[in-house]
C-alpha cells in the first residue's frame, strides 16, 4: 500500500519559535496533500489543501501567515508553524492523494508541544 | 460547506455483540464515505469505505450502509472483540477531495 511518512514524530519547542513538519509520500507521487490538526479527544480538522507548485488553500479560520505550507514536489509538503504558542500544541497529521483514487493515505502524525 | 454529524459519542458493548455507529451529512454532492479507526496517538486507519453508487458494502465483520435520500450512512461491526476498542470516525467528501470528519465515537468492547 501507499506509504506516507512525517518528520518529526514528536517535537517540543519554546513559545515564539518556529517548527517545520515534513510530510513525504514514499512510494508514489501525490497530486494533493492535506494537513489536519487534532486536539486531544477531538476530531480531525482540515487546515489546508496543498497542490504541488501552487499556493495552499486554507480552511476558514486558519491563519495562512502562521501556518506556512510549501509543496515543492510531488512527494514532499511541509508545514511550518511560525511563532508557536502553547495553544498551537496539537497532533498534526498529513494525508496524500493519488490522482483518480479517492482514498487518502495518512502520515503517522506529529505531536507538537509548545512550552 | 459539508457538515457531518456522528452518533453516539460513546458506545459500550459486550464482547460478541454488534456495534452500530451512525452518521449524517449535509451536502448532497458528497459521494465518498470512509470510516476510520484511530488508536491513541496513531494515524487514522481506513477500515471500510463506500461510494454513493453503492448502498451497502461488507468486509468480514464490518459493513457500511448508505442511504443517499436520507443522507446518512452507518458502520456495523458484528461479533465485536476487545481489539475493536478504539475511536471511530466517519467522514464525507466529494471525489476524494477534502474530508470532513464526524466528531468520533469511542467504542469500548467489554470482555
Amino acid at each position: 500500500g501507499a506509504v506516507v511518512s512525517q518528520h518529526p514524530s514528536r517535537v517540543i519547542c519554546k513559545s515564539g519559535t518556529s517548527v517545520k513538519i515534513e510530510c513525504r509520500s514514499l512510494d508514489f507521487q501525490a497530486t494533493t496533500m492535506f494537513w489536519y490538526r487534532q486536539f486531544p479527544k477531538q476530531s480531525l480538522m482540515l487546515m489546508a489543501t496543498s497542490n504541488e507548485g501552487s499556493k495552499a488553500t486554507y480552511e476558514q479560520g486558519v491563519e495562512k501567515d502562521k501556518f506556512l505550507i510549501n509543496h515543492a514536489s510531488l512527494t514532499l509538503s511541509t508545514l511550518t508553524v511560525t511563532s508557536a504558542h502553547p495553544e498551537d500544541s496539537s497532533f498534526y497529521i498529513c494525508s496524500a492523494l493519488i490522482g483518480g483514487i479517492y482514498e487518502q493515505y495518512f502520515g503517522p502524525g506529529t505531536r507538537l508541544t509548545v512550552t | 460547506g459539508e457538515n457531518v454529524e456522528q452518533h453516539p459519542s460513546t458506545l459500550s458493548v459486550q464482547e460478541g455483540d454488534s456495534a452500530v455507529i451512525k452518521c449524517t451529512y449535509s451536502d448532497s454532492a458528497s459521494n465518498y464515505f470512509p470510516w476510520y479507526k484511530q488508536e491513541l496517538g496513531k494515524r487514522p486507519q481506513l477500515i471500510i469505505d463506500i461510494r454513493s453508487n453503492v448502498g451497502e458494502k461488507k468486509d468480514q465483520r464490518i459493513a457500511v450502509t448508505l442511504n443517499k435520500t436520507a443522507k446518512h450512512f452507518s458502520l456495523h461491526i458484528t461479533e465485536t472483540q476487545p481489539e475493536d476498542s478504539a475511536v471511530y470516525f466517519c467522514a464525507a467528501s466529494w471525489g476524494g477531495n477534502k474530508l470532513v470528519f464526524g466528531a468520533g465515537t469511542i467504542l469500548r468492547v467489554k470482555s
